[in-house]
């Protein structure tokens, strides 16, 4: 059963232009939500999160956008540049004393195009 | 400040054969927690450990198992290695604290032939 879902395995992009990555999840348990990059032969780098309180977060060119009553979460990429070009990772994790662990869609490769 | 360091990077093992994989957390990090990412899985949770206790445990066989020392390092164990074991294992470390921003290692690939 997978609990988080992106459902868009690739994503094609011309540089300056927004790259926008989808998610979607179903535990209803999950209250934090990552996104992470990964390079090849590289591991995941973070780089932007959200709690469950929240519908909007953002840091300089990443915004992630949050809707709880669909589950869904969407990460904006603006402008976006070659240097982009990886697989972006979601990630959600419910909040508590006995979980720690994180669960992760099967990612998105990015491609921007110069 | 150094990042997460994983060793081997590469390791080619035998079916069969047991397999031991290290991690360094990043210095004063104390959870340290280990994912398997195949290209058909994506990134499945194996374990989290904290101040030498195991605190949460994936859907994996008993044939993988962990251990924390008591300087946060850590290290994972697969017995009776199986070709499907063949994957990137990615070790990442957090401090206490910290929003759910784990730092991963570059990973162990291994094989198994």
């Amino acid at each position: 059963d997978q609990q988080v879902k992106q459902n868009s395995p690739s994503l094609s992009v011309q540089e300056g232009r927004i790259s926008i990555l989808n998610c979607d999840y179903t535990n209803s348990m999950f209250d934090y939500f990552l996104w992470y990059k990964k390079y090849p032969a590289e591991g995941p780098t973070f780089l932007i999160s959200i709690s469950s309180i929240k519908d909007k977060n953002e840091d300089g060119r990443f915004t992630v956008f949050l809707n709880k009553s669909a589950k869904h979460l969407s990460l904006h990429i603006v402008p976006s540049q070659p240097g982009d070009s990886a697989v972006y990772f979601c990630a959600a994790s419910s909040s508590g004393g006995s979980n720690y662990k994180l669960t992760f869609g099967k990612g998105t490769l990015l491609t921007v195009n110069p | 400040k150094a990042g997460v360091t994983q060793t081997p990077r590469y390791l080619i093992k035998t079916r069969g054969q047991q397999v031991t994989l290290s991690c360094s957390p990043i210095s004063g990090h104390r959870s340290v927690s280990w994912y398997q990412q195949t290209p058909g899985q994506g990134l499945q949770f194996l374990f989290e450990y904290f101040s030498e206790t195991q605190r949460n445990k994936g859907n994996f066989p008993g044939r993988f198992s962990g251990r924390q020392f008591s300087n946060s390092r850590s290290e994972m164990n697969v017995s009776t290695l199986e070709l499907g074991d063949s994957a990137l294992y990615l070790c990442a470390s957090k401090s206490q604290g910290s929003n759910y921003g784990y730092t991963f290692g570059s990973g162990t690939r291994l094989t198994v032939v």
